[in-house]
């Protein structure tokens, strides 16, 4: 159980278009759902919490306009990075907790390579 | 908020030894301390998860202590196999989220 998938696994885009990411529990109601960055070598940077039916909550320095979180029902979040740049090529990584069935743990997706070129 | 150190340099030991890995924090101690594995291109796989009031737990060959007093937790992978070479990520909650040190790279040479 607690099966987390992610799609797509890569996507390379053109500078200044918007590519969205999708994050779903398989398994399992996720009642909230967190996205992560991670460039090479470096920890993962926690960017937004999502909770099924609310806003995001972003972290401090992720830019709430530029990336878009949705989070529509209790088995799926979408991330979509508005107008990409270069410097927003990393890997994203979403994680889903679903609260009282796998306590205190976070499940994590395959991740996504964005590369922008 | 908390800095969580792990160390930066690779660790490489020869097979059926055992690796022991250190997460330093920083400031309060945290409700729990995860540890999760990730490989090269995917994402963390959860390993281990041990409470503030527990000093150690294990899973098959693996191994975790909680020094609360020493603000430190360790890793620890007996027998180990070149299959377990990884990065291995320490992982404390702060506020209802987690707070990912860096990874220690594990490599077991046959």
């Amino acid at each position: 159980g607690a099966v987390v998938s992610q799609h797509p696994s890569r996507v390379i885009c053109k500078s200044g278009t918007s590519v969205k990411i999708e994050c779903r529990s398989l398994d399992f109601q996720a009642t909230t759902m967190f996205w992560y960055r991670q460039f090479p070598k470096q920890s993962l940077m926690l960017m937004a919490t999502s909770n099924e039916g609310s806003k995001a909550t972003y972290e401090q320095g992720v830019e709430k306009d530029k990336f878009l979180i949705n989070h529509a029902s209790l088995t799926l979040s979408t991330l979509t990075v508005t107008s990409a740049h270069p410097e927003d090529s990393s890997f994203y990584i979403c994680s889903a907790y679903s609260g009282g069935l796998f306590t205190d743990t976070q499940y994590f997706g395959p991740g996504t390579r964005l590369t922008v070129l | 908020s908390q800095k969580i150190e792990q160390n930066s340099e690779a660790l490489n030991i020869q097979e059926g030894k055992t690796a022991t890995l250190t997460c330093n924090y920083t400031n309060y101690s945290p409700a729990y301390l995860q540890w999760y594995r990730q490989d090269p291109g995917r994402g963390p796989v959860f390993l281990l998860l041990i409470r503030e009031n527990e000093k150690e737990k294990r899973k098959e060959r693996l191994k975790v202590t909680f020094d609360t007093t020493l603000k430190q937790s360790l890793f620890h992978i007996t027998a180990s196999q070149p299959a377990d070479s990884a990065t291995y990520l320490c992982a404390l909650e702060e506020g209802g989220k987690l707070i990912f040190g860096q990874g220690t790279e594990l490599s077991v040479k046959p």
